[in-house]
Parts: structure tokens; sequence; C-alpha cells
């Protein structure tokens, strides 16, 4: 089946130093990869769509400069978290599909981010 | 009103028995709907998903849609201690890979 892998899975940084996490889709292409994040019990948010070859699509709410995409190849899309606060510790996953009609999404393990 | 809600439970389920999970969603053209089990420190790993109104049976699972209702549900036959995790119901305006919007959760504990 369809497996995605997410990289590092724990993350310990100090206060406003960047952390950057990879995504990779290991028997698939994805043109599409999303990041969501987590907060301790609560529902996955989706933070950006990752565009391979272009520019990430991010909701509402979730800062462009300070949680950057980078989608340069069909298998691997990064989420770099700069400048990083305490605030910003969470769960991150991504997510990416096959992208045949009706595929389902599959989840990377998460990357458990603390920021000291 | 929430796109996706769940109740957040805890519901508590006695072992062989079938524990129901309920999902209802505000956007009545929604499409794809997905079941997601995950567990306390992990990523969800997906369970089901369902199309179309009625049934779709998998193992000891069943999903249940009914788009007028605008409500889908998760049953597990013959709970085991291993089924304890928070369940999440999650809904796709396409039947395509877009970006998913997901409930909060309910989380299942499985009495042995």
């Amino acid at each position: 089946g369809a497996v995605v892998s997410q990289h590092p899975s724990r993350v310990i940084c100090k206060s406003g130093t960047s952390v950057k996490i990879e995504c990779r889709s290991l028997d698939f292409q994805a043109t599409t990869m999303f990041w969501y994040r987590q907060f301790p019990k609560q529902s996955l948010m989706l933070m950006a769509t990752s565009n391979e070859g272009s520019k990430a699509t991010y909701e509402q709410g979730v800062e462009k400069d300070k949680f950057l995409i980078n989608h340069a190849s069909l298998t691997l899309s990064t989420l770099t978290v700069t400048s990083a606060h305490p605030e910003d510790s969470s769960f991150y996953i991504c997510s990416a599909s096959p992208g045949l009609t009706g595929s389902p999404l599959h989840f990377g393990n998460g990357t458990r981010l603390t920021v000291t | 009103q929430k796109e996706v809600e769940q109740n957040s439970g805890p519901l508590s389920v006695p072992e062989g028995a079938i524990a129901s999970l309920n999902c209802t969603y505000s956007d009545r053209g929604s499409q794809s709907f997905f079941w997601y089990r995950q567990y306390s420190g992990k990523s969800p790993e997906l369970i089901m998903f369902i199309y179309s109104n009625g049934d779709k049976e998998d193992g000891r699972f069943t999903a249940q849609l009914n788009k007028a209702s605008q409500y889908v549900s998760l049953l597990i036959r013959d709970s085991q201690p291993s089924d304890s995790a928070t369940y999440l119901c999650a809904v796709n305006k396409t039947r395509g890979n877009e970006k998913l919007t997901f409930g909060t959760g309910t989380r299942l504990t499985i009495i042995p």
C-alpha cells in the first residue's frame, strides 16, 4: 500500500531557531501533499497544501513566511518552521495520495516539535 | 456549526461488543467520507472510506453513510482492546484527494 515517510519523528529546538521537516512518498508520486498540525486533544488542522513545482497554498491564519513549504520533487515536500517559538510546539503531520481518483490520503508518522 | 462533528467521548465498550461511532457534517455537497484511527502520539491511519449511501463492510468494520441526514457512522464488531484509540471522521467535498476536513475525534476504550 501507499507509504508516506516523515522525518524527523521528534525534534527539540531552542526558541528562535528553524526546523525542517521532510515528507516523502515512498512508493508513489505525489503532485500534492498536505501539512497538518495537531495540538494535544484537538483535531488535525490543515496548514497548507504543497504543490509540486509551484507555490504552496496556505490556509487562513497560517503565516506563509513562518512555515516555509518546498515541494521540489514528486516524492518530497519539506516544511520549515522558521524562528520557532514555544507556541509552535505541536505535532506536525504530512499526508499524500497516489492521486488516483478516489484514492484516500495516507499520513506520515508525524513530527513532534518541542520549542524550548 | 462545525463542519464535521463528533462526540468526543470517551466511549467505553465491553470487549466483544459492537462499538458505534457517529459523525455529522454540515456541507451537503460533500462527496467522500473517511474514518481514521489514531493511537496516542501517533499519526492517523486509514480504516475505511465510503462514497455512496448505504453500508460498506471490511472485516470487523462497517461504514454507514446517509447523505440525506448528513450522517456517517463506523461500527466495529467484536471489539478488541487493540481497538482502543481515537477515531477521526473526515470529509471531502470531492472524490479526489483534495484536503480533508476532520472532526475532533471520538475516544474509544474497549474494556477487557
